[in-house]
């Protein structure tokens, strides 16, 4: 079964932290995504990836950085986190290209972060 | 950009009766649209997606219609069950990027 794997459920962190969520996919796709997830807003995009090494800006990206050093895993970090960073995180991947599917995004469960 | 709306933030429906979940976009443009369905304590996954070149696709007990002319989409589900409980969202792609609709809860009740 193919999955997207976020190492954190639930993360408990002070303002000023720095924080990292950490995300592997397994289907050795080439586009990976950090989206945000809150109540009456969606799912908002803050970096994505289209290659190691590489990182674009989303809608939202102040206040985070990313990072993809390998294929399969994309970072989420929070220099320095702050309680309006309060959320469901969500990772997603996608293989790319102009096949059949080759844009599905495929989700993981989700890291739920509460800064204090 | 675009700007993804779903008409009903709660939808409770009867289990066996069929349901019927809307969603608005914006732009145009926008030309692959995916519904995903979110449980509880769960990431989105896939139900069923169209592309803009066809009003209409079927799946496994699942529909989903497609109107250009007022940019709307269903996804309509037949004889809902209890596990059909969730979140769903529906989700437009322009220009290789994803705009998400904030959800209707689904509520089955037996």
């Amino acid at each position: 079964d193919v999955k997207v794997t976020q190492s954190s459920r639930y993360l408990v962190k002070r303002t000023g932290e720095k924080v990292f969520l950490e995300c592997v996919q397994d289907m050795d796709h080439e586009n990976m995504f950090w989206y945000r997830q809150d109540p009456g807003l969606g799912l908002r995009l803050i970096y994505f990836s289209y290659d190691v090494k590489m990182k674009e800006k989303g809608d939202i990206p102040e206040g985070y950085s990313v990072s993809r050093e390998k294929k399969e895993r994309f970072s989420l970090i929070l220099e320095s986190a702050s309680t309006n960073q309060t959320s469901m995180y969500l990772c997603a991947s996608s293989s790319g290209g102009s096949g059949s599917g080759a844009n599905v995004l495929t989700f993981g469960a989700g890291s739920r972060l509460t800064v204090l | 950009g675009e700007s993804v709306g779903l008409h009903l933030p709660t939808l409770s429906v009867q289990e066996g009766d069929n349901s019927i979940i809307n969603c608005a976009y914006s732009n145009s443009a926008s030309d692959y649209f995916i519904w995903y369905k979110q449980e509880s304590g769960k990431g989105p996954q896939f139900i069923i997606d169209i592309r803009s070149n066809m009003d209409k696709r079927q799946g496994q007990r699942v529909t989903v219609l497609l109107n250009k002319t007022v940019k709307h989409l269903s996804l309509q589900i037949a004889a809902t069950q209890p596990g059909d409980s969730a979140v769903y969202f529906c989700a437009a792609n322009n220009f290789n990027k994803f705009y998400f609709g904030s959800g209707t809860k689904l509520n089955v009740k037996p």
